[in-house]
C-alpha cells in the first residue's frame, strides 16, 4: 500500500469508447503525475499537476485528457484511443520541497485498446 | 536527461546480500540518488534515496562513494520476492518533478 490508489486496475476498451482512469492519493502531497509504460520501454512522463495546475504536458496526443479537480484526485480521460495506446498507466504523487521530493506510484491501470 | 549506468541483469542466491551498483559520474552537487524497483506488472516502488551520506531503512542500505560518482544498493538478505527491475535515478529536489527511468537492473533471486 503506497498511499496512491488507482482504479480500475484493468480496462479493455474499443477505439470509439470514452473511459476514464482515476487516481487518489492519501499522502497530502501537492503534485500528481501520469506516466505511461509500454511493453519493454522505460516509463514516460505524460502530465504533471502542481497545486492542481498543469505544469507539464509532454507532447501527449489530445485523445488523452487529464483533469485534477483537487490536490488528492487525478483523472485521465480517454477518447478514441488506438491499439498502440495499450499500456500500463501509472499515477504518482509527491510533495514538492527542497529536500528530496520522493515520488510515490500507484499500482497502475492496465489498458488494452481493441 | 540525467544518465546513470547499471548492469542489465544480476543474480543472487536467496538469503544472501544483493549488491546492485550504479554509476553516475556526472552527478551534480544538488542531485540526489534515488532507487526504485518494479516487480512485474506493478507500479514502481520507492526504496531509498541519498545525497552524500550512506542511508539505511527497513528495505535496504545505500552506499554512496565519497566522490559521489557511484553508489551501491544493498538488500541485506534477498528473498524471492525481491526479484524485480531496480532503477537508479539521479534528480534534484525542490520544485523539480522530473523522474527519468532508464532500463535498470533485473535482479533475479534464486532459491
Amino acid at each position: 500500500e503506497t498511499g496512491v490508489t488507482q482504479t480500475p486496475r484493468h480496462l479493455v476498451m474499443g477505439m470509439t469508447n470514452k473511459k476514464s482512469l482515476k487516481c487518489e492519493q492519501h499522502l497530502g502531497h501537492n503534485a500528481m503525475y501520469w506516466y505511461k509504460q509500454s511493453a519493454k520501454k522505460p516509463l514516460e512522463l505524460m502530465f504533471v499537476y502542481s497545486l492542481e495546475e498543469r505544469v507539464e504536458n509532454n507532447s501527449v496526443p489530445s485523445r488523452f485528457s487529464p483533469e485534477c479537480p483537487n490536490s488528492s484526485h487525478l483523472f485521465l480521460h480517454l477518447h478514441t484511443l488506438q491499439p498502440e495506446d495499450s499500456a500500463l498507466y501509472l499515477c504518482a504523487s509527491s510533495q514538492l520541497q527542497s529536500s528530496g521530493n520522493t515520488i510515490y506510484f500507484g499500482e497502475g491501470s492496465w489498458l488494452t485498446v481493441v | 536527461d540525467a544518465k546513470t549506468t547499471q548492469p542489465t541483469s544480476m543474480d543472487c542466491a536467496e538469503g544472501r546480500a544483493a549488491n546492485l551498483p550504479c554509476n553516475h559520474s556526472t552527478i551534480s552537487g544538488n542531485e540526489y540518488v534515488y532507487w526504485y524497483r518494479q516487480i512485474h506488472s506493478q507500479g514502481p516502488q520507492y526504496i531509498i534515496h541519498g545525497l552524500k551520506n550512506n542511508e539505511t531503512n527497513e528495505m535496504a542500505s545505500l552506499i554512496i562513494t565519497e566522490d559521489r560518482k557511484s553508489s551501491t544498493l544493498i538488500l541485506p538478505h534477498a528473498t524471492l520476492r525481491d526479484t524485480a527491475v531496480y532503477y537508479c535515478i539521479r534528480r534534484s529536489g525542490g520544485s523539480n518533478y522530473k523522474l527519468t527511468f532508464g532500463k535498470g537492473t533485473l535482479l533475479t533471486v534464486n532459491p
